[in-house]
């Protein structure tokens, strides 16, 4: 069982948005602003995506967002594309086992 | 271009030992946190290891006193070595680089399959 719980799947139409949740502890997420989040295309190494809750890395697209509330963080997709679809995976840091991460959530689009 | 190269995955039996490398390229691992991430088939991301830039190092509680993650500066490489292997242990084993100074990884190596089974 993963540390921290995100849905299974989630799915939506191109060009609507979806919102994935990862929600934890206050030994993790709730404690610090440290949730990251990656996208992993199948066969392939994760890729970063969001990280400090709501900063994204050079080069990602301005549709990925992020944001928490107390022991949840979401990712918003917006004006979802094909290649959004993936597997997604949150992480934070933890003061009881250093990085924790989500279970995942396949992302499938229409 | 920033680059790290996992290599040393393989068939080995329960019990056994097994080294991986984590070769970087374009910035040096002792000026970095290094992490090791691995993944059981068809399953979610599982932390393993960090080595601080300072030297310290931590484990996840199931790889504790089993497995050591170690660099050599000489060779800009890091590795986990991993001993008494289990067939949980099974994983594609991925290297990742602190992203600036946060709790976050990128970029991460292709990862190395390591089998551990009779």
């Amino acid at each position: 069982q993963s540390a921290l719980t995100q849905p299974a799947s989630v799915s939506a139409s191109p060009g609507q948005s979806i919102t994935i949740s990862c929600t934890g502890t206050s030994s993790d997420i709730g404690g610090y602003d440290y949730v990251s989040w990656y996208q992993q295309h199948p066969g392939k190494a994760p890729k970063l995506v969001i990280y400090d809750v709501n900063n994204r890395p050079a080069g990602i697209s301005n549709r990925f967002s992020g944001s928490k509330s107390g022991n949840t963080a979401s990712l918003t997709i917006s004006g979802l594309q094909a290649e959004d679809e993936a597997d997604f995976y949150c992480s934070s840091y933890s003061n009881i086992n250093i990085l924790v991460f989500g279970g995942g959530t396949r992302v499938t689009v229409l | 271009e920033v680059q790290l190269v996992e290599s040393g995955g393989g068939l080995i039996q329960p019990g056994g030992s097994l080294r991986l490398s984590c070769a970087a390229s374009e910035f040096t691992v002792s000026d970095n946190y290094m992490a090791w991430v691995r993944q059981a088939p068809g399953k979610g991301l599982q932390w393993v290891s960090v080595i601080y830039s300072g030297g310290d190092t931590y484990y996840a509680d199931s790889v504790k006193g089993r497995f050591t993650i170690s660099r050599d500066n000489s060779k800009n490489t890091v590795y986990l070595q991993m001993n008494s292997l289990r067939a949980g242990d099974t994983a594609i084993y991925y290297c990742a680089r602190r992203y600036t100074i946060t709790w976050a990884f990128d970029p991460w190596g292709q990862g190395t399959l390591v089998t551990v089974s009779s």
